[in-house]
């Protein structure tokens, strides 16, 4: 159960779109469209952002968006705010009531 | 509102046991699988257990199979983790958290655990 590929860091300007993408396999995001993504601010518990690869909950900004392409997963954040700064984490369902999490993402808001 | 309060946690010495507990609130607990989730201080998350409504499934990471084992009382509103055999790599914060439609909608503060000689 290796964690699933994230990019270490990503930055962008406000104003602008970054993508953070999610690498796995056939038998995790590749299986299941049962990916998520995880908002987290220091010091704060996780936050849902995406379910369901590309569903956002009720309250989510529409500025949060996610999509899937065969065993990777992207989260895409437009017109990026200073308050978007934080740790995002993708998660995957991989079968027999276990998940896999992401290494994680730190967003930097330049 | 939906709450998940961990308790239980606390410094102890490598091979020791500890017994991790979640009071759950505002929500129907015993209609819900739920889990625990560990993140390292500054570290990542690590998704460990997971435990169906009814207790009849069940699930581990590998780095805790066979010393970890997850328990629920649907009558007490409460998720507990029994960890034994614990090791330095342990040491994190257990997030007790609530599952719906294969996704955690709900996170408690968490509890430190740390194991130490």
């Amino acid at each position: 159960q290796s964690a699933l590929t994230q990019p270490a860091a990503v930055s962008g300007s406000p104003g602008q779109s970054i993508t953070i993408s999610c690498t796995g396999s056939s038998t995790d995001i590749g299986a299941y469209d049962h990916v998520s993504w995880y908002q987290q601010s220091p010091g704060r518990a996780p936050k849902v952002i995406i379910f369901g690869v590309n569903h956002r909950p009720s309250g989510v900004s529409f500025r949060f968006s996610g999509s899937k392409s065969g065993n990777t997963a992207f989260l895409t954040i437009s017109g990026l705010q200073a308050e978007d700064e934080a740790e995002y984490f993708c998660c995957s369902f991989v079968g027999s009531i276990t998940w896999l999490f992401g290494g994680g993402t730190k967003l930097t808001v330049l | 509102e939906v709450q998940m309060v961990e308790s239980g946690g606390g410094l102890v010495e490598p091979g020791t046991s500890l017994t991790l507990s979640c009071a759950a609130s505002g929500f129907r607990f015993g209609d819900y699988t739920m889990h625990w989730v560990r993140q390292v201080p500054g570290k990542g998350l690590e998704w460990i257990s997971a435990i169906n409504w009814n207790s009849e499934d069940v699930g581990y990471a590998d780095s805790v199979r066979g010393r970890f084992a997850v328990y629920r009382d649907n009558t007490r509103n409460s998720l507990y983790l029994r960890m034994r055999s614990l090791r330095s790599d342990d040491t994190a914060f257990y997030y007790c958290v609530k599952d719906i439609k294969y996704f955690f909608d709900s996170w408690g503060h968490g509890v430190l655990v740390t194991v130490t000689s």
